[in-house]
């Protein structure tokens, strides 16, 4: 049973960076699928932040791109993200997902992680 | 980028009648190469994360039940919930995985009447 789990601070001043770790428990990140960022503001929809290879390799939202690093950390099975200079239009929900490698394309998300209030605020 | 599109953005249904969600792409979606459509659907119950429903436009999720169905090709989807049941009440997305970014619709609120 594949599991994810985000964890991180719950509260970011504005013009800090936002720190998140997603711990992957029933899969190894280096088994080929892909490792994603996803959030979402409250009560608005999804909107996915960027991905993450266990090579390294990492793509990111355009909107995003210029504020986002995705790191990954075998040894201790877990991804990373972080965002610089956040306002409040960053306040969301951030989960983690699986990208299940299908044919031609990495952004199939199996499997969630139960997602983490971020809040930008003074 | 690709736009999706969803309609309605709320729908309320009778328990046990036909739900259906309709999404729209910006471009194509189908690769003629293997003959499949780069759509998924999401289903997001109230203070959960999306769960995965189906694929390809119309392959079910294992565990999904078959009162869900999907279908369409090109940029016009359609998700149909042939009967519905109190469970099913969520907001549901179309999402393409055609290219990056993926973009995924707005959300459909499915609600009983």
């Amino acid at each position: 049973q594949v599991r994810l789990q985000v964890s991180g601070p719950g509260l970011v001043k504005p013009s800090g960076t936002l720190s998140l770790t997603c711990a992957v428990f029933g899969d190894s990140i280096s088994n080929g699928n892909w490792w994603n960022w996803v959030r979402q503001p409250p009560g608005e929809g999804l909107e996915w932040i960027g991905e993450i290879f266990h090579s390294g390799t990492t793509y990111y939202s355009p909107s995003l791109k210029s504020r986002v690093t995705i790191s990954v950390d075998m040894s201790k099975n877990q991804f990373s993200l972080k965002l610089t200079s956040v306002t409040a239009a960053d306040t969301a929900v951030y989960y983690c997902a699986r990208g299940r490698l299908v044919e031609r394309s990495s952004l199939l998300f199996d499997h969630w992680g139960q997602g983490a209030l971020v809040t930008v605020s003074s | 980028d690709i736009v999706m599109t969803q309609s309605p953005d709320s729908l309320a249904v009778f328990l046990g009648e036909r739900a259906t969600v309709n999404c729209k792409s910006s471009q194509s979606l189908y690769r003629s190469s293997n003959n499949k459509n780069y759509l998924a659907w999401y289903q997001q119950r109230p203070g959960q994360p999306p769960k995965l429903l189906m694929y390809w436009a119309s392959t079910r999720e294992p565990g999904v039940p078959d009162r869900f169905s999907g279908s369409g090709s090109g940029t016009d989807f359609t998700l149909t919930i042939s009967s519905l049941q109190a469970e099913d009440v969520a907001v549901y997305y179309c999402q393409q995985l055609y290219s990056t970014p993926p973009a995924f619709g707005q959300g459909t609120k499915v609600e009983i009447k």
